[in-house]
């Protein structure tokens, strides 16, 4: 069974750091792209970023707003995928779900986490 | 990018009922668009991909179609169950971008 569990959220003040996890079992991570989305309160879906498997080159692209603020990694030894928030802004309040697409597939998000939230408020 | 406009954002219909939701996208995506359901509390779910392909495992009752630029998602009898709120997504060119989201409720 395919499961993401996404950890370290939690309330930073404004131009603060976060880094937050997640952790992946029931599928070869190591050959899955993975995806970082968003969703702010009461709000509808932002895609943040996504990292290529090292297989196929482990690209990173990030979405406008969080490029050059945010960098998704993986530790592959770990199953583990991770986003490095920094210079945190009050409209990256949202819920941060890790998510991957079935197997041949890239942007279907067939699986994902419950989300971790973070809160960025003084 | 390419923005995805979804109508209506917010429905309200009678259990049996036949529900449509649409996307325009604002350039050519070919086929690439997906659909998903997210109930309160909830991760999204996906439901149909590729504009008119039904993921395993989720009732018949949901469909897609496409017409150029613009797609359609139908529920073809209302359940209780199906309370959520429906997202489409492109993913034709970076970044995926997803429609604002449609709200559907039981009257």
């Amino acid at each position: 069974e395919v499961q993401l569990v996404e950890s370290g959220g939690g309330l930073v003040k404004p131009g603060g750091s976060l880094r937050l996890s997640c952790a992946a079992s029931g599928f070869t991570f190591s050959y899955a792209w993975m995806s970082w989305v968003r969703q702010a309160p009461g709000k509808g879906l932002e895609w943040v970023g996504r990292i290529k498997s090292k297989t196929d080159g482990g690209t990173i692209d990030h979405a406008a707003p969080v490029k050059g603020r945010f960098t998704i990694s993986r530790d592959d030894s770990k199953n583990t995928l991770y986003l490095q928030m920094n210079s945190l802004k009050t409209e990256d309040t949202a819920l941060y779900y890790c998510t991957t697409a079935g197997s041949g597939y890239y942007y279907h998000f067939d699986y994902w986490g419950q989300g971790t939230l973070v809160t960025v408020s003084s | 990018d390419i923005q995805m406009t979804q109508s209506p954002s917010s429905l309200s219909a009678s259990v049996g009922d036949r529900v449509t939701i649409t996307c325009q996208a604002s350039q050519d995506i070919s086929n690439y668009l997906n659909w998903y359901q997210q109930k309160p509390g909830k991760a999204p779910k996906l439901l149909i991909y590729d504009a008119s392909n039904l993921q395993t495992g989720v009732p018949s009752r949901f469909s897609g179609s496409e017409s150029g630029t613009d797609f359609t998602f139908t529920i073809s009898s209302l359940q209780p169950e199906d309370i959520a709120t429906y997202y489409c997504q492109q993913y034709d060119n970076l970044p995926t971008t997803f429609g604002g989201g449609t709200k559907v409720e039981i009257k």
